[in-house]
């Protein structure tokens, strides 16, 4: 089965600072989601990549898919707190959507 | 559009008791998804519907889970006897269908068993 490994498992950054996090598969990617989850709700939807050296931006947010497809990495520019919670990798394995071990990200006002 | 409607959004029992939970996913989605997140942990995929059929649920403790989507619209996911390690939140998601779909939220049913 295929698993998806984030790292780091968490982070703390004071606002204002870039950072990024990663997901690493144990299988070529085919398709590479990004979520995120505040505390206590559901996840929402930020990017999906499918074609390797695929990058993506979303406001502050950019993602981007490696050539081999089997890691990708979320960079977030210039953090606020809004950007507070969990970032969770995703990836469809065929009959399954896998899930990685998620990031929980503090922003330090 | 209504987005994945999730109730109760949390419940309180006692282990050996028994608790439900529904979803009501976004019209026109054919795949349906329950997935166990436990507090710290990534969500782990429960059963997937594509329609009222199931498409996977080899993760379902089937001795104390069971999950149904009759009329391929709405589903339920049964848990009796509940245990202490039952204690997480419960994800519903849909999507229009498997394979390289966004699949969407509900915002959760968080169960707590004592």
């Amino acid at each position: 089965s295929q698993e998806l490994e984030q790292s780091p498992q968490s982070l703390i950054v004071q606002e204002g600072k870039n950072l990024t996090i990663n997901c690493t598969s144990s299988k070529t990617l085919y398709g590479l989601y990004w979520y995120k989850q505040k505390y206590g709700e559901g996840l929402i939807f930020l990017m999906m990549l499918q074609k390797g050296g695929e990058e993506k931006s979303h406001e502050k947010i950019t993602a981007k898919l490696d050539e081999k497809k089997q890691q990708s990495s979320l960079h977030i520019t210039a953090s606020q707190p809004s950007h507070a919670g969990i970032y969770l990798c995703g990836a469809d394995g065929g009959n399954q959507f896998y899930f990685g071990t998620g990031t929980s990200l503090t922003v330090i006002p | 559009e209504a987005g994945v409607a999730q109730s109760p959004r949390y419940k309180i029992i006692e282990k050996r008791q028994s608790v439900a939970f529904w979803c009501n996913p976004i019209s026109g989605h054919a795949t349906l998804y329950w997935y166990q997140q436990i507090l710290g942990q990534g969500p782990k995929l429960l059963i997937q519907f594509q329609n009222n059929g199931v498409v996977d649920d080899s993760q379902l403790p089937k001795d104390r889970f069971s999950a149904e989507r009759l009329k391929g619209v709405d589903s339920t996911l049964k848990i009796q006897p509940a245990k202490l390690e039952d204690s997480a939140v419960y994800l519903c998601a849909s999507s229009f269908t498997s394979g390289a779909n966004v699949l969407t939220f509900g915002a959760g049913s968080r169960l707590t068993v004592l």
